[in-house]
């Protein structure tokens, strides 16, 4: 079980818009505000999609955007397109001993 | 070109050692942080091990802490994870990351292509 809950799987269809929910506690998303988005295609390694909750990467697309509100972060996806479809992971810091956390990943589908 | 190249990645008994090696290129190696970044087979993503751009502290998650040794060579644009006491759970591809930052923190940039790890008999 992973330490951050995010849903299984979301869909959109093209052109819409979508979130994606990542929920912590009040000792990692909750406590700092050092919450990433990372975007994985089959096979392929992970690539920074959003840092410090809403910071975006040179080269990202603004299509992407990140918030957060207490516990819960969100990654939101406007304008779907076709190349969005990948899995979504969120990651935090924490306060346990253990630094860094993971979500279990979204299945991102484009309709 | 910012690049990471992983290697030794391999088949591994339990029990047993393995060193992985992670070749930077592209950038000013000792000013970033590095980490390691696991994914088991059909599995989500897991943060195993962090280093700072000195290569003067280190991280690790509590499933790896005492089995696990992240370290660098600034000289030779390399870090490396030595892994003891290997686990059939420690099976996963093993990614290398740049951080943003000298300091660890979360948030890696460039990630490499990875390196598979099988731990089995």
């Amino acid at each position: 079980q992973s330490a951050l809950t995010q849903p299984a799987s979301v869909s959109g269809s093209l052109g819409q818009s979508i979130t994606i929910s990542c929920t912590g506690t009040s000792s990692d998303v909750g406590a700092y505000n050092y919450v990433t988005w990372y975007q994985q295609h089959p096979g392929k390694a992970p690539k920074l999609m959003i840092y410090d909750v809403s910071n975006r990467p040179s080269g990202v697309s603004n299509r992407f955007s990140g918030s957060k509100s207490g516990n819960t972060a969100s990654l939101t996806i406007s304008g779907l397109q076709a190349e969005d479809e990948a899995d979504y992971y969120c990651s935090s810091y924490t306060s346990s001993s253990t630094l860094e956390v993971f979500g279990g990943g979204t299945k991102l589908t484009v309709l | 070109e910012v690049q990471l190249l992983e290697s030794g990645g391999g088949l591994v008994q339990p029990g047993g050692s393995q060193r992985l090696s992670c070749a930077a290129s592209g950038f000013t190696f000792s000013t970033y942080a590095m980490s390691w970044v696991r994914q088991a087979p059909g599995k989500g993503l897991e943060w195993v091990s962090g280093i700072s751009g000195s290569g003067g502290s280190t991280y690790y998650a509590d499933s790896v802490k005492g089995r696990f040794t992240i370290s660098r060579d600034n000289s030779k644009n390399t870090v490396y994870l030595q892994m003891n006491s290997l686990r059939a759970e420690d099976t996963a591809v093993y990614y290398c990351a740049k951080g943003q930052t000298t300091y660890y923190l979360p948030g890696y940039d460039f990630w490499g292509q990875g390196t598979l790890v099988t731990v089995s008999s």
